[in-house]
């Protein structure tokens, strides 16, 4: 069982809703991260918060908007979200981003279906 | 641009077959990591490899870190159908950004 947990795992909105997706690890990492992964293909990079704060954003569309309340949150609210954003969202975390940099660790989520109709 | 090619990205074999899939890229990395992905789930690490030359196994999967650290290579031996999935081999970019660069995959099918 991964110790990091996503919610919802599936989700089906249309292109005017607002939603979000949770993410929460319970292993005292400091880093966090938000991947967008297409069937079949490596997941993308998208968000990496260190320490509660935003310290890489990969030029994702304003769409979407992460948020750390805390070190073991992290969210992703999603608006006006277009059907080519369907995807597998998925949540990592690593001890720290420092540590992360030398072994490229990461513990993923089991991911967040999403579907935009 | 550090790049990591993945190869072959589909593979179909029968059960007790053995396979090995390609991670070669032409920078220097400190450490490559192999996860597996199954449908439907997040990535899971395998293993890390660090040292230039190392080997390392994990019951019939025996992962290789090339002596130079540009390159990797996962070897199943005796597949079994539980092994179907998403392979991905990924390293740490040397810019030091945060951001893992992932091969693109090779999908593997072991069929009863």
């Amino acid at each position: 069982d991964t110790e990091v947990t996503q919610t919802p795992k599936h989700l089906v909105m249309g292109m005017t809703n607002k939603k979000s997706l949770k993410c929460e690890q319970h292993m005292g990492h400091r880093a966090m991260y938000w991947y967008k992964q297409k069937a079949k293909k490596p997941p993308e990079l998208m968000f990496v918060y260190s320490y509660e704060k935003l310290s890489i954003n990969e030029s994702v569309p304003s769409r979407f908007s992460p948020e750390c309340p805390n070190s073991s949150l992290l969210n992703l609210h999603l608006h006006a979200l277009q059907p080519e954003d369907s995807a597998l969202y998925l949540c990592a975390s690593s001890q720290e981003l420092a540590a992360f940099l030398n072994t490229g660790e990461l513990f993923f989520g089991e991911g967040s279906r999403l579907t935009v109709l | 641009t550090q790049l990591l090619e993945q190869s072959p990205q589909f593979l179909s074999i029968q059960e007790g077959e053995n396979l090995t899939v390609y991670c070669n890229s032409s920078s220097v990395f400190s450490s490559l990591q192999w996860y597996r992905q199954e449908p439907g789930e997040g990535p899971v690490l395998l293993v890390t490899v660090v040292t230039g030359g190392e080997v390392k196994k994990l019951k019939r999967l025996t992962f290789q870190f090339g002596d130079a650290r540009k390159d990797s290579s996962l070897h199943i031996t005796a597949a079994q159908p539980g092994d179907t999935g998403l392979y991905l081999c990924a390293g740490a970019g040397s810019s030091n950004t945060g951001k893992l660069i992932f091969g693109q995959g090779t999908t593997l099918q072991v069929k009863p």
